[in-house]
């Protein structure tokens, strides 16, 4: 199996809170994970990816941070929530960092900032 | 500057028409890889193809078809006698093999097949 789950499906949080979304991923092991933002229109931006334990990159700058504590776990967090952050978040694998590897989608966390 | 652009926003279709969405890419790279994505109503994207820089040959998989041209750039895919599970947002996306990390997707299309 190469499920990917996500946690929580939906989210409501108002402006100033702390976030804390999780991505495990089932089967594969060493993966390369991401984490990437849809916003209101459809466009995906990539936010974080990791190709190892405790090893982030950070893509775009912002008041996110994400944490790989363990081999298949891959953590979004925020210590303040801003109304912009509200989206789609999409954890994603692939089997290394190779350009010829698909990444594979889990099902996604609806975020809403109030 | 965009690496990928879907210039189609939305596309509606009534069904078991042909429709195709176009996708074109921008990259220095001799080697790099394209793919499509659906995704439904649900949210999830679902992984439909990928296909490399020196494969120009078209696929075919059921309704679904990709054609691949290098010359103007493009990764065109096609549904042929489109259903109305067919409707979903459709990706095109781009990684290059200096920069494997990192997908390039399009803004997407959105297609409404109508029954």
């Amino acid at each position: 199996s190469q499920t990917i789950h996500q946690w929580p499906a939906t989210l409501v949080q108002p402006v100033g809170s702390p976030l804390s979304l999780e991505c495990t991923v089932e089967g594969t092991s060493n993966p390369n994970l991401y984490w990437y933002r849809q916003a209101a229109g459809r466009g995906l931006q990539l936010l974080f990816y990791s190709v190892g334990i405790g090893q982030i990159s950070s893509e775009v700058p912002q008041n996110l941070s994400a944490s790989r504590p363990q081999d298949r776990q891959f953590i979004l967090s925020s210590k303040k929530l801003l109304l912009s952050d509200s989206g789609f978040y999409l954890c994603a694998r692939s089997l290394n960092g190779g350009a010829a590897n698909e990444q594979f989608f889990g099902p996604g966390t609806r975020l809403t900032v109030l | 500057a965009q690496k990928v652009t879907q210039a189609q926003t939305e596309i509606s279709v009534v069904e078991k028409e042909d429709v195709t969405l176009d996708c074109v890419y921008e990259t220095r790279d001799t080697t790099y890889y394209l793919f499509w994505y659906k995704q439904p109503p649900s949210g999830e994207l679902v992984f439909l193809i990928r296909r490399n820089s020196f494969d120009e040959q078209n696929e075919i998989s059921g309704r679904y078809s990709w054609n691949f041209q290098k010359s103007t750039s493009s990764f065109n895919f096609t549904i042929t006698a489109s259903q109305v599970v067919d409707s979903a947002v459709y990706f095109c996306a781009l990684s290059e093999s200096n920069t494997g990390n990192q997908f390039y997707f399009g803004t997407g299309t959105s297609l409404t097949v109508i029954p």
